[in-house]
């Protein structure tokens, strides 16, 4: 089974910001990575797959990169909206996610 | 749009059973794979299984082998998953998701509202 391992787990930053969020796969998953965004009660939406397309409608401030086994989503000028739980998947062989990254507010 | 309604969540007691179900609309149900997913609470996301799109393949994670069946209705655009033997561990909210069309790489792009399994005595 592939492990994906993401960090920080918690991440602390303020509107304007940029971060970025790191997803490690166990071996390689080649581009086959995916990154969604969840608040809390809610399902989990779909930002970026194949590692760095954009699903249709995401905002431009949202991107991500990598392949192999590192990868990262950046979100460049954070807004009050982006304040959730990131998390990766890799969907090269069965299914498996990171277990999260929660963004707050500084 | 694309629309998936999870329901079938419920209380219930250390080894018993639970069917859920997922109604998709907006797509043509049939051409995709479809997918559980589940989230314990305060918790991350946990794959459960998948189907293909014909039936004819199922997949489950390790703790559910065994246990949970997962399974569809094309004709009525409905997912199922059969639990049985339910333990503590199993509490969660638990979603269904569309998964890519047959012979696709793609991750899942709707997910279902989602509908709480409480598994206590």
């Amino acid at each position: 089974d592939i492990q994906m391992t993401q960090s920080p787990s918690t991440l602390s930053a303020s509107v304007g910001d940029r971060v970025i969020i790191t997803c490690r796969a166990s071996q390689s998953i080649s581009s086959w990575l995916a990154w969604y965004q969840q608040k809390p009660g809610r399902a989990p939406k779909l930002l970026i797959y194949k590692a760095s397309r954009s699903e249709s409608g995401v905002p431009s401030r949202f991107s991500g990169s990598g392949s192999g086994t590192e990868f990262t989503l950046t979100i460049s000028g954070l807004q009050p909206d982006d304040f959730a739980t990131y998390y990766c998947q890799q969907y090269s062989s069965s299914y498996s996610f990171g277990q999260g990254t929660k963004l707050e507010i500084k | 749009d694309v629309h998936l309604v999870d329901s079938g969540g419920d209380l219930v007691k250390p080894g018993g059973s639970l069917r859920l179900s997922c109604a998709a609309s907006s797509f043509t149900f049939s051409d995709y794979t479809m997918t559980w997913v589940r989230q314990a609470p305060g918790r991350g996301l946990e794959w459960v299984s998948s189907i293909s799109t014909s039936g004819d393949y199922t997949y489950y994670a390790d703790s559910v082998k065994g246990r949970f069946t997962i399974s569809r209705d094309n004709a009525d655009n409905s997912l199922f998953l059969q639990m049985h033997r339910l333990r503590a561990e199993d509490t969660a909210v638990y979603y269904c998701a569309r998964g890519p069309p047959l012979g696709i790489l793609f991750p899942f792009d709707y997910w279902g509202q989602g509908t709480l399994v409480t598994v206590s005595s």
